[in-house]
């Protein structure tokens, strides 16, 4: 079946500084990207909609010059959390589409700023 | 905004005991999807209906959709501890751009030995 990894699975950075997380598509090619956030007992918030080649489509309330995303081929893409802070603190979960796969979700990333 | 309602929110029961939850939502849809998401883990797809199918099972798993009502249940039969876990909801809405999930509040299940 279709596989996307995501790394790292962890990761602690301090205030100020940046953190990139990939999301992999092992197996097949990811024609479109998604990025989510996930607070602790809540569900998933969509952040932003990427196809391969082209730039990222924001949700509502998600600042594009903060989370950076790059889509820059069919099986591989990134989220940049820029100059970060404590309230960017939170579980970020890529998925993957493609033309012979469904959704596919990454295993996610477990960020902490201090 | 998240565009499914889930309930219960959260669930308790005993190993052996049927789970049931249910999902509602506000638009036309293509398909709706249901997830299980253990504690800090991403998604693990479990079934997907879609809007012109009533009922699907897979294993210990039976899902329904009503589109009249816009809703749709995940009944998990004879559960297991293993069971233990968030379910989410996911709608693939008919007007969405991008072909974008909607995910529901989720229902934290658990399921006692």
């Amino acid at each position: 079946g279709a596989v996307v990894s995501q790394h790292p699975s962890r990761v602690i950075c301090k205030s100020g500084t940046s953190v990139k997380i990939e999301c992999r598509s092992l197996d097949f090619q990811a024609t479109t990207m998604f990025w989510y956030r996930q607070f602790p007992k809540q569900s998933l918030m969509l952040m932003a909609t990427s196809n391969e080649g082209s730039k990222a489509t924001y949700e509502q309330g998600v600042e594009k010059d903060k989370f950076l995303i790059n889509h820059a081929s069919l099986t591989l893409s990134t989220l940049t959390v820029t100059s970060a802070h404590p309230e960017d603190s939170s579980f970020y979960i890529c998925s993957a589409s493609g033309r012979d796969a469904g959704y596919t979700f990454g295993s996610g990333t477990r960020l902490t700023v201090v | 905004s998240q565009q499914g309602e889930e309930d219960p929110q959260a669930l308790s029961i005993q190993e052996g005991e049927n789970a049931t939850m249910n999902c509602s939502y506000k638009t036309s849809i293509n398909n709706l999807q249901w997830y299980r998401q253990n504690s800090g883990r991403g998604l693990v797809h479990l079934i997907l209906i879609r809007s012109n199918e009533r009922e699907k099972h897979s294993g210990r798993l039976r899902v329904t959709l009503d589109t009249s009502k816009k809703s749709s249940s995940l009944l998990i039969t004879a559960s297991r501890a293993a069971d233990t876990a968030s379910y989410f909801c996911a709608t693939d809405p008919v007007k969405a751009a991008g072909n974008k999930l909607t995910f529901g509040g989720g229902t934290r299940v658990l399921v006692k030995p």
